[in-house]
């Protein structure tokens, strides 16, 4: 079945550090793929979306291109902030379902 | 705009007792869901509808019911708590099902089984 997979947090990093968390994916279809961000006793709210091959979504210095041949949609930062401290989610979303998948979350904690 | 909202944000039971956790979206939204949240599984989908009247089962269904009589509410019932649904539990909703569709988030009922 389809599936998601990131890269085991935590992940600590030093203010203005460049980040890269990995996050690949299994789809029998043909996938959207999300990042949504997890702050502190908040729901999950969407980060960018890719909706097909070679998109590259982005939003508030985050980036993520959706790569068909790696099966991959990494996110990269290129200087984080302590603000940036959150869980950072990976999902996807297949036609002809109604259901997202989850990855298993990675914890960032950014230090001043 | 309220969005998404939840409650109760924190709930304790005992083992055996239920429960309903509410969930309501004010942004007309066709799809909603439930999910669990536990450490390292990430989210898991408990159940979703697409319309009123109509639901369906996630992944991780067993001990819960849900119904979906209008458009804004999706409440969700524990039949008979257990300590494994211990969870944070977080509901959402989209303008409609679709692949590129986004889904908005509650803040979240953390729920503790003792």
């Amino acid at each position: 079945g389809d599936s998601v997979t990131q890269m085991e947090g935590p992940v600590t990093l030093s203010e203005e550090a460049f980040l890269t968390i990995n996050c690949t994916y299994t789809a029998t279809g043909y996938p959207s793929l999300f990042w949504y961000v997890q702050y502190p006793g908040e729901g999950l709210q969407l980060l960018l979306k890719a909706t097909k091959a070679d998109d590259k979504g982005s939003n508030k210095g985050f980036e993520a291109t959706y790569r068909k041949e790696t099966t991959s949609f990494h996110l990269e930062k290129g200087s984080v902030q302590v603000s940036d401290s959150a869980v950072y989610f990976c999902a996807l979303s297949t036609s002809g379902t109604y259901k997202y998948i989850f990855g298993t979350g990675t914890r960032l904690k950014v230090l001043a | 705009n309220a969005g998404v909202t939840q409650t109760p944000k924190f709930q304790v039971l005992k083992t055996g007792q239920s429960m309903t956790l509410q969930c309501a979206q004010d942004m007309n939204h066709e799809y909603m869901s439930w999910y669990r949240q536990d450490p390292g599984m990430g989210l898991r989908l408990i159940h979703y509808s697409v319309g009123a009247g109509i639901t369906d089962q996630g992944e991780v269904p067993n001990g819960y019911n849900v119904s979906r009589s209008t458009t804004e509410d999706f409440p969700l019932r524990l039949l008979s708590a257990a300590p494994s649904q211990t969870s944070v539990y977080f509901c959402a909703s989209s303008p409609r099902q679709g692949v590129t569709e986004e889904q908005y988030f509650g803040p979240g009922t953390r729920l503790t089984v003792t």
